[in-house]
């Protein structure tokens, strides 16, 4: 049973330009959350996508947004880059419900670096 | 506003000794709370979660937690340190309001001693 997978692994951009993150949940998970882990800090929560639609945002900018697919799987796409968005973004899956009642499982992580 | 406070950005014990790993929380009302740990390039695991059963949590790889209210604590012990517990450690907080947001703390880099 394949856990989160994310892609790609690595990335580097240059500033102003656009990237897009990619995320396939867990199997049977239905729901999707994006965090942004810079260096020595931890995971800050930047949006959850359920039914195919944004259910909680934190405090990111618009030059993030996301999607969700029919099969589940998430974009998260940053628009106008800038340096302080280098950072490890994490996605990560839970069945519905709240983060109390179900486990958030986390994929690896998209090292972006931009220059 | 709900954040988590860890108490030391490295903490460095012996193998076979006790970790003890600190986290303070705040909260306008019942909290959630966890304790994640992130083995270098891999992503998060739960290491285990507290949501108002008992006090003392029991977690996976003989780690536990205990929810002391009155300090608003919730520190991560573990008895006997084994090399493979070197790791990241973060102890996180939510609550009923957010329900799918997860506050992180800035994480306790464990490291162990031969």
């Amino acid at each position: 049973d394949a856990g989160v997978t994310q892609s790609p692994t690595h990335l580097i951009k240059t500033r102003g330009q656009q990237v897009t993150l990619r995320c396939s949940p867990k199997s049977g998970h239905d729901t999707v959350s994006w965090y942004q882990q810079a260096l020595g800090q931890g995971p800050q929560f930047i949006f959850q996508y359920y039914e195919e639609e944004e259910r909680q945002r934190g405090n990111f900018p618009d030059r993030f947004s996301g999607h969700q697919f029919p099969n589940y799987s998430s974009e998260l796409n940053v628009n106008a880059l800038l340096l302080g968005d280098s950072a490890l973004y994490l996605c990560a899956s839970s069945l519905g419900g709240t983060v109390q009642q179900n486990i958030q499982y986390f994929g690896a992580g998209t090292r972006l670096s931009v220059l | 506003a709900q954040s988590v406070t860890q108490l030391g950005s490295h903490v460095s014990v012996s193998e076979g000794a006790l970790v003890l790993l600190r986290c303070n929380y705040s909260s306008s009302v019942p909290p959630y709370l966890f304790w994640y740990v992130q083995y270098p390039n891999q992503g998060l695991q739960l290491l285990l979660k507290y949501t108002s059963a008992a006090t003392l949590v029991k977690g996976i790889n003989g780690f536990e937690a205990e929810f002391k209210k009155s300090e608003t604590s919730f520190h991560l012990t573990k008895p006997s340190a084994h090399m493979s517990d070197a790791a990241e450690y973060f102890c996180a907080v939510s609550d009923w309001s957010s329900a799918s947001k997860i506050i992180f703390g800035s994480g306790t880099r464990l490291s162990i001693r031969p």
